[in-house]
């Protein structure tokens, strides 16, 4: 079956711009998670979801980044006023409930680069 | 934040040769993953160990840990070129929502 998808694969944009980066569950998944690698660290946790809620955003570095899952199921992340710190790739990952033990199924990730 | 380290950070072996990985951490965990990263994109799940095990292998892969020591391994036996990669291990702290907190890594390159 199709796993997490992530779009777009790439972005690049001017400092100051709004991205939005969407991530696509593995159908079913009620689990979600952002992350966001930069170059030669391993990933850091931004956000979860639990369904449409956030039930964890101590991990987004400041009030310019906000995701949301209106429906459950597809997920944005979205980031105003970019800034050339923000340049990383990130990652979206799913998992079938938040219960312990539950494998995450990480996407190939949205690499952004902040001019 | 980063929960641990990985050790050595960059392994360079001979294909058929074994290749060790060591990670530790600093809290209490409910499980331990390993994952594998190619080129900077797609982290693939290798294993996960349960805070409860002590060992538990797949396929070429063996994977060790100690909760009073705070520290895990990863063996990959018998390596081939096609492993070279990052590998990253990852714990689900007991108390967190959930989420991974992945140490640093360590770039494996197995040469031919």
């Amino acid at each position: 079956g199709a796993g997490v998808s992530q779009t777009p694969s790439n972005k690049v944009t001017e400092k100051g711009k709004y991205v939005e980066l969407r991530c696509d569950p593995i159908s079913g998944h009620t689990a979600l998670y952002w992350y966001r690698q930069s170059l030669g660290q391993g990933p850091e946790f931004l956000i979860y979801f639990q369904g449409t809620g956030a039930a964890d955003d101590s991990g987004l570095p400041n009030d310019r980044f906000f995701a949301v899952r209106p429906e459950g199921s597809v997920s944005t992340l979205k980031i105003q006023r970019t800034e050339r710190g923000d340049s990383a790739v990130y990652l979206c990952a799913s998992s079938l409930t938040s219960g312990e033990n539950n494998e995450q199924f990480f996407g190939p990730g949205t690499r952004l680069t902040v001019l | 934040s980063q929960q641990g380290e990985e050790d050595p950070q960059a392994l360079s072996i001979q294909e058929g040769e074994n290749a060790t990985m060591n990670c530790s951490y600093k809290t209490s965990i409910n499980n331990l993953q390993w994952y594998r990263q190619n080129s900077g994109r797609g982290l693939v799940h290798l294993i996960l160990i349960r805070s409860n095990e002590r060992e538990k292998h797949s396929g070429r892969l063996r994977v060790t840990l100690d909760t009073s020591k705070k520290s895990s391994s990863l063996l990959i036996t018998a390596s081939r070129a096609a492993d070279t990669a990052s590998y990253f291990c990852a714990t689900d702290e007991r108390g967190s929502a959930r989420q991974l907190t992945f140490g640093s890594g360590t770039q494996l390159t197995v040469l031919p």
